[in-house]
C-alpha cells in the first residue's frame, strides 16, 4: 500500500531551526511537495523535489532521497506565523498526490 | 501566480437540502481538478478527480449519487451536496491542475460547509 509518515506535533522556539522529516512508501515516484495549512486555511505550497538534493527557498529548504524514500522540510529563524500544520505529499505514477497527516508545528516565544 | 476561487467560502444549510460549491481557476486553465474534504486535525481526503468534459472518478467510500461533481468547462468544477446530513459538515477544498504540467496543482481557499 501506499503511506506517508511524518511526526504528529513539534514544538520549536522562536528563532531557532526545526527539521520535520516525511517518510514514503508510493506506486511510483513523480515528485514530493511540502505545504504549510493554517487552521481554517487551505494548503499553501512551500516546495517540490524531484530529484535528490537540496532545494533552498529563503528561510524554508526541502531535502530529498529518493533510494531512502525520505525527505525533510528545515524552517530556519523560526517566527510565530511559522505555526501551522506542513504536510508533506508525494506524487504517484498516477500523478495522484497521496498525502500525509501532517506535523503541527507550534512555536513558541 | 496561478490562483484558484471557491465559493461560497462557508455556507450553513438546514439538514435535507443541497448545496452547491464552485471552484475556479481564474488564471489558467484545468482539464483536471480534485475535490478534498477535511475534518478536524485531519489531513486532506480526496473525494474524487474532476475531468473536463466526462464523469468524474470518485475515491472508494465516496458516495458519487450524494455528491455530485460537474466539470463543464476548462476553468469551472462544482460540487453538489445531496441531501447533507450533520455528519457531512466539513471543510471542502478544491485543487486545480496545470494543463500540461502535472506535476503543478493550486488549491482554492476552501469552503466551510455546516449542516444543522
Amino acid at each position: 500500500g501506499q503511506n506517508i509518515d511524518q511526526p504528529t506535533e513539534m514544538t520549536a522556539t522562536e528563532g531557532a531551526i526545526v527539521q520535520i522529516n516525511c517518510t514514503y512508501q508510493t506506486s511510483g515516484f513523480n515528485g514530493l511537495f511540502w505545504y504549510q495549512q493554517h487552521a481554517g486555511e487551505a494548503p499553501t505550497f512551500l516546495s517540490y523535489n524531484v530529484l535528490d538534493g537540496l532545494e533552498e527557498k529563503g528561510r524554508f529548504s526541502s531535502f530529498l532521497s529518493r533510494s531512502k524514500g525520505y525527505s525533510y522540510l528545515l524552517l530556519k529563524e523560526l517566527q510565530m506565523k511559522d505555526s501551522a500544520s506542513y504536510l508533506c505529499a508525494v506524487m504517484d505514477s498516477n500523478y495522484q498526490l497521496i498525502w500525509g497527516a501532517g506535523t503541527k508545528l507550534i512555536i513558541k516565544p | 501566480g496561478a490562483v484558484v476561487s471557491q465559493h461560497p467560502s462557508r455556507v450553513i444549510c438546514k439538514s435535507g437540502t443541497s448545496v452547491k460549491i464552485e471552484c475556479r481557476s481564474l488564471d489558467f486553465q484545468a482539464t483536471t481538478m480534485f475535490w478534498y474534504r477535511q475534518f478536524p486535525k485531519q489531513s486532506l481526503m480526496l473525494m474524487a478527480t474532476s475531468n473536463e468534459g466526462s464523469k468524474a472518478t470518485y475515491e472508494q467510500g465516496v458516495e458519487k449519487d450524494k455528491f455530485l461533481i460537474n466539470h463543464a468547462s476548462l476553468t469551472l468544477s462544482t460540487l453538489t451536496v445531496t441531501s447533507a446530513h450533520p455528519e457531512d459538515s466539513s471543510f471542502y477544498i478544491c485543487s486545480a491542475r496545470v494543463v500540461g504540467r502535472d506535476y503543478e496543482q493550486y488549491f482554492g481557499p476552501g469552503t466551510r460547509l455546516t449542516v444543522t
